[in-house]
């Protein structure tokens, strides 16, 4: 069952334009993970996050992961057209079974 | 980092036959593994969690009969799609993690499914 939700499903913008995609829990993360895809691909690792009030970059991209750790933000500042793609946390679930969030599918015009 | 393969990357079979979908981890042994499923413009939903050794767990609405898994050493699960009709066309991704808390999943390359 999906027990992430991202927000927004969709989003279309210029290049150029900055753009937030939030991973929502309902419970307490222990560990959040980001990655990139396009369907038919494998996926790109982008980053993880643990600690509550982290945050990472990776080249024009960053994400955090807020103090009561349910909640991510990933921020892309001045967005190309190779940042378009699937976007999607993810997260351990009680044992080992990893989710992943509901996916943001990203466009970016030129 | 640690490596999963996957095979093979794309298959395309008839209706009615059964596809078999490997995953190998590299270079780290696997108890666990994962299987998941993305259909097109949607995320990945996780399958089944394979165990090395014993029987795979299936999330809700997963049919076992139809997505056998057989996670038969720690380096190899596999995942067979029997009798396969064409809304089982799917793109199926495995996943592996080190032993330990925390710790990252790394992913096969995804096998594309066509069933015609």
């Amino acid at each position: 069952s999906q027990e992430l939700e991202q927000s927004p499903q969709s989003l279309i913008v210029q290049e150029g334009k900055n753009l937030t995609i939030n991973c929502t829990s309902s419970k307490t993360l222990y560990g959040l993970y980001w990655y990139k895809q396009k369907y038919g691909e494998g996926l790109i690792f982008l980053m993880m996050l643990q600690k509550g009030g982290e945050e990472k970059s990776h080249e024009k991209i960053t994400a955090k992961l807020d103090e009561k750790k349910q909640q991510s933000s990933l921020h892309i500042t001045a967005s190309q057209p190779s940042h378009a793609g699937i976007y999607l946390c993810g997260a351990h679930k009680g044992g080992n079974q990893f989710y992943f969030g509901t996916g943001t599918s990203l466009t970016v015009i030129p | 980092g640690a490596v999963v393969s996957q095979h093979p990357s794309w298959v395309i079979c008839k209706s009615g036959t059964s596809v078999k979908i490997e995953c190998r981890s590299l270079d780290f042994q696997a108890t666990t593994m994962f299987w998941y499923r993305q259909f097109p413009k949607q995320s990945l939903m996780l399958m089944a969690t394979s165990n090395e050794g014993s029987k795979a767990t299936y999330e809700q609405g997963v049919e076992k009969d139809k997505f056998l898994i057989n996670h038969a050493s720690l380096t190899l699960s596999t995942l067979t799609v029997t009798s396969a009709h064409p809304e089982d066309s799917s793109f199926y991704i495995c996943s592996a993690r080190r032993e330990g808390t925390n710790t990252e999943a790394f992913f096969g390359q995804g096998t594309r499914l066509t069933v015609v």
